[in-house]
């Protein structure tokens, strides 16, 4: 079973440009999340789908983040434009359905750095 | 607000040692806590996932231990190889939460000396 892959693995931008990253989750999963790290900080947790709806989106920073998930599949975390603070390592996980109690599995990440 | 804290942020120890990783959080309305390994410039692994009714979890040479009254939870790592060499999260998923997004410590930097 292929894993939650996330492209790309490495980002560099310009501020105001923009960046789109990709994440695919496992197969069948309904639950899709978007984290981030940002630089000497903990994980923190920034949107929830499940299938193609938005759950939770308390954790976008600003408009500037726009996340989708086309058809319940794959999801895409749109930056526009693009800030020197952004610069971070995205993650994406995925679990399956239900809400309580289930595995989170994560992706390899992508390393956002914006110049 | 739920805080989690991982100490201590870096451990090294000679291989074979026995390694003790603690994990603290404020809110004991917990559904479970989740540990996870992650390796330079690669994504989370999960080794364990604790359930709030559970005392501890096993895989191996790991062993996790939750006690949710006092916010606490350990991960030991018997007999410590340089392969374990990683850094190591903990994880917990509210209660009062919607979803089930994830609430993490710093983590724990861990090297293992040949």
């Amino acid at each position: 079973e292929a894993g939650v892959t996330q492209f790309p693995s490495h980002s560099v931008i310009e501020k105001g440009q923009t960046v789109t990253l990709r994440c695919d989750p496992i197969s069948g999963h309904d639950n899709l999340y978007w984290y981030r790290r940002v630089m000497g900080k903990e994980i923190k947790f920034l949107l929830h789908f499940v299938k193609e709806s938005k759950q939770d989106e308390s954790g976008m920073p600003n408009n500037r983040f726009l996340a989708e998930r086309t058809g319940g599949t794959y999801s895409t975390l749109k930056v526009q434009p693009a800030e020197l603070e952004d610069s971070g390592v995205y993650f994406c996980a995925s679990s399956r359905a239900g809400i309580m109690n289930t595995e989170a599995f994560f992706g390899q990440g992508t390393r956002l750095t914006v110049v | 607000k739920q805080e989690v804290t991982q100490i201590p942020a870096a451990l090294s120890v000679p291989e074979g040692e026995n390694l003790v990783l603690n994990c603290s959080f404020t809110d004991s309305a917990i559904y479970n806590l989740q540990w996870f390994r992650q390796d330079p410039g690669k994504g989370l692994t999960s080794l364990l996932l604790i359930q709030s009714s559970q005392r501890e979890q096993t895989s191996g040479r790991l062993n996790a231990s939750l006690d949710k009254s006092s916010g606490r939870s350990t991960l030991y790592i018997a007999a410590s190889q340089p392969g374990d060499s990683a850094t190591y999260l903990c994880a917990v998923q509210m209660i009062k939460a919607a979803g089930n997004k994830l609430t993490f410590g710093g983590g724990t930097r861990v090297l293992v000396k040949p």
